[in-house]
């Protein structure tokens, strides 16, 4: 059962390009979203994250959108530096339920930006 | 600030033994969680502590348990163990569980079954 999904194992993109990341799930208990960026023998790396009252959150360069009614949600990374390539992870949590306190995680999706 | 460390960084078990894996939070951080990752999937939940008392458990067997000491460190203990173990372990901690708290993670013990 797998409850965050992304269906992009993986991503190429030109340097100072736009890198569209997507993420759906289907657990519509879950209202806090995250991305996590991974590099190889490090721990995945906090990103930037959005509430599901929120539709849009912007930190720098990554934007993340939540479209609640497709249960979809999409990290920006504009512009793309090589610097980005690294495994990007979407993840999910809820309040109450069994969700409560956990995240559930994607399968990943390796973003590769060249120069 | 330090981040999330986590001991050892590398570990060889072969079937049978147990092992215990050692995190401490961030400072000012009560809430501690335990993840497994295999290759070529996402993390997978495995415990939460917050102020000593689990907080949650995931999808895993018995062999598997934890604790969480006064100052906050957690240990994850895996007993009989089976190659199907073999994976990184993640630690990964937050100010208090649940809510709009984004977890910060340690880099990982990495733990291979022979």
């Amino acid at each position: 059962d797998q409850q965050v999904k992304q269906n992009s194992p993986s991503l190429s993109v030109q340097e100072g390009r736009i890198s569209i990341l997507n993420c759906d799930y289907t657990n519509s208990m879950f209202d806090y979203f995250l991305w996590y960026k991974k590099y190889p023998a490090e721990g995945p790396t906090f990103l930037i994250s959005i509430s599901s009252i929120k539709d849009k959150n912007e930190d720098g360069r990554f934007t993340v959108f939540l479209n609640k009614s497709a249960k979809h949600l999409s990290l920006h990374i504009v512009p793309s530096q090589p610097g980005d390539s690294a495994v990007y992870f979407c993840a999910a949590s809820g309040d109450g339920g069994t969700s409560y306190g956990k995240l559930t995680f994607g399968q990943g999706t390796i973003l590769t930006v060249h120069p | 600030d330090a981040g999330v460390t986590q001991s050892p960084t590398h570990l060889i078990k072969t079937r049978g033994q147990h092992v215990t894996l050692r995190c401490s939070p961030i400072s000012g951080h009560k809430s501690v969680s335990w993840y497994q990752q295999v290759l070529g999937q996402g993390p997978q939940f495995i415990f939460q502590y917050y102020e000593k008392e689990e907080r949650g458990r995931g999808n895993f067997p018995d062999r598997f348990s934890a604790r969480q000491f006064p100052n906050y460190s957690s240990e994850l203990n895996v007993n009989a163990l089976l190659l199907g173990d073999s994976a990184l372990y993640l630690c990964a901690s937050s100010r208090r569980p649940g809510g709009n708290q984004p977890q910060h993670f340690g880099d990982g013990t990495r733990l291979s079954i022979l």
